[in-house]
């Protein structure tokens, strides 16, 4: 069974604050990392795509790392805002197409004004 | 708008009928797939289509099936086999089944429950 793991599973931050939470997934047989923002009441949105070790990405203020060796992915949000509170989903792709994604269970983030 | 509609959004079945789940999606993507979200657990992927006329089932598709017509159509009719249908479904689509690094597009979902 492949396990994709996100720790922890809830989070409250103070707006301002800097938080970051990890996805953990199996380091073999790697294709693909990929994050969502799933707000309540919307459609999850894709933050990011991440193909190779060593990765990073970054988006205004959250950004992405990725190592593939030791199968973790770390998010990071700097500056926390109220519209950052949402579920983080992380997916591990074991093959091409979205079809071979496998999701961990999120991350849900409340921002406290 | 670009996206995928997912209707109804809330859905009511009394045991033992059948219910079709529509998404709808106008982004003119070839792939698209169907996800369970159950409470504590990440997306599962019940049936998924690379192409009109053609679709594959996923990790959990007993109890369910779809149909793809048309490529902006994949519903999903969860039958009286399915065991525990209550959950939260969503839709996605993706630009192209092949490549390594694509996203998938979602839904807002559908939450069908059970009475």
């Amino acid at each position: 069974i492949l396990n994709v793991e996100q720790s922890p599973q809830s989070l409250h931050v103070q707006e301002g604050d800097s938080t970051n939470f990890t996805c953990s997934f199996p380091s073999s047989n790697f294709y693909a990392l990929h994050w969502y923002r799933w707000e309540t009441a919307k459609s999850p949105e894709a933050l990011f795509v991440m193909t190779l070790n060593g990765d990073e990405k970054k988006k205004g203020r959250i950004s992405a790392t990725l190592n593939t060796k030791e199968g973790y992915s770390y998010l990071y949000i700097k500056g926390s805002q109220p519209e950052d509170s949402a579920t983080y989903l992380c997916a591990f792709g074991k093959g091409q197409g979205a079809q071979k994604l496998v999701f961990g269970q999120g991350t849900r983030l409340t921002i406290n004004p | 708008d670009g996206g995928i509609t997912q209707s109804p959004k809330y859905l009511f079945r009394k045991e033992g009928q059948n219910v079709t789940l529509s998404c709808e999606q106008n982004l003119n993507h070839d792939a698209m797939y169907w996800y369970r979200q159950d409470p504590g657990q990440g997306l599962r992927l019940i049936y998924y289509s690379q192409i009109v006329n053609d679709f594959q089932k996923g990790d959990i598709a007993e109890g369910y099936s779809v149909s793809r017509e048309k490529k902006e159509s994949f519903p999903l009719t969860v039958t009286s086999a399915q065991k525990n249908p209550t959950a939260f479904y969503l839709c996605a689509s993706s630009i192209d089944r092949r490549r390594v690094n694509t996203e998938a597009f979602f839904g807002q979902g559908t939450r069908l429950t059970v009475v």
